[in-house]
Formats: structure tokens, sequence, C-alpha cells
């Protein structure tokens, strides 16, 4: 059965101190690894896909790698408003289109 | 494009009751999804339609049932409610083929069972 763990489960930034979040993931086979921001009281916001260890891809201040167990989600420079819960999600081979879910990391940071 | 669409917003119901969570695309997307999401345990699957016309169960199926109603809508019902699924459900639509498996989430509807 496929497995993801987030940590840590929440993280208190000041503003401009930079940090990574990780996911940690048990599936044969990956299909695609997912990270989404979700704001509160919204659905999940896309952000990445990532489909080979080695693959990195970047958006504002958020980096997204990936090795064969576990992926990173480092946040550079953060501002107010990067504050969010970030989730990451897998998808096995044999599980088409059903993705599996990780509890998430809730990001806050301060002023 | 209004993407995922979701009705209601909030609902409050009491034990036995029914009702039907509302989802709508216009992405033209041919899979789509229900999620529940509960404190410290990650969205997790009830149902979903890989292309209209077909449902499958996700993880956690029991006292749900749901209708592909066309390419567009699939909802999601309760036909009787229980205080367990007090929990915030969300709908999600993805492109069905090719390399992108992306999944597009609606608002949510924040359901309490009294």
């Amino acid at each position: 059965e496929d497995q993801v763990t987030q940590s840590p489960e929440a993280l208190r930034l000041q503003e401009g101190e930079s940090s990574s979040l990780n996911c940690s993931y048990t599936v044969s086979g990956l299909r695609g690894l997912f990270w989404y921001r979700q704001d509160p009281g919204k659905g999940p916001e896309f952000l990445f896909t990532l489909y080979s260890a080695g693959e990195e891809k970047e958006k504002e201040r958020l980096k997204a790698t990936l090795t064969k167990k576990e992926s990173f989600l480092h946040i550079t420079a953060p501002k107010p408003e990067d504050s969010a819960t970030y989730l990451c999600a897998v998808q096995g081979p044999d599980s088409w289109g059903k993705l599996q879910f990780g509890a998430g990391t809730q990001v806050v940071v301060t002023p | 494009n209004a993407g995922v669409t979701q009705t209601p917003k909030f609902q409050v119901l009491k034990t036995g009751q029914s009702m039907t969570l509302q989802c709508a695309q216009d992405m033209n997307h041919n899979s789509m999804y229900w999620y529940r999401q509960d404190p410290g345990m990650g969205l997790r699957l009830i149902y979903y339609s890989a292309s209209e016309g077909t449902t499958d169960k996700g993880e956690v199926p029991n006292g749900y049932n749901v209708s592909r109603l066309n390419k567009r809508e699939f909802s999601l019902r309760l036909e009787s409610a229980a205080p367990s699924q007090t929990s915030v459900y969300f709908c999600a639509s993805s492109v069905r083929g090719g390399t992108n498996y992306e999944q597009f989430f609606g608002p949510g509807t924040r359901l309490t069972v009294l």
C-alpha cells in the first residue's frame, strides 16, 4: 500500500528565513509526486508534479526536488503570503488517477 | 473558466438525514474524484470516475454513493448521514491520459452531522 509521510507537522518561520519541508513516500513504481498548497477554508491548489528522481521544479520562492524515497519543498526567503498548509501526494503505477496524500505541513511566516 | 465548483458550501444535517453534494467542472476533464478531509488525516479518496459512465470505490466508500451525471457533473450522496461523516468534502477533476495527472480541486463543502 502506498504511504506518504510529511514532516514537520507545523513550521513557524520568520520572514526571509529559508527552510525545507519533507515528504517521504513508499510506492513501488512512482508514476508521479504532487505538491499542493492549501489556504484555510479553501481547496488544494496545484503547485508541482515530479516524475523521476533528480527532477527539480521552481515557482517563485518554492523549489521542489525528488529522490527515490522522498521529496523536499524548499521555501527561499519566505513572505507572510507563503503561509499555508503544503500537501504532498503520490500516484503509483496501478492506481491510475488515484492520489495518496500525506497529512500536510502547516507553514506560518511571520513579518 | 470557473474550474471546479461545488454546492453547497456549508451544510448541517441530523443523523439519518440524506443529502447530495454537487460538483461540476468546465475544463473538459475526463476524470472526477470525491475526497474527504479530516484533521490530521489528509485527504482520503471516497469514489472516483475515470471517465463518463464509470465509477469506482476509493479508500473510504462506505456510507456514500456517487453518480456521474455527464462529463461535467459528479455528485456524492449520503443516504443516511452519521456523525462520523462530519468532514470537509472536496471534488476534483483531471485529464485522463498523456503524462499529466495533476488534479484540480473545488472549494469544498463543510458538512456537520449532529
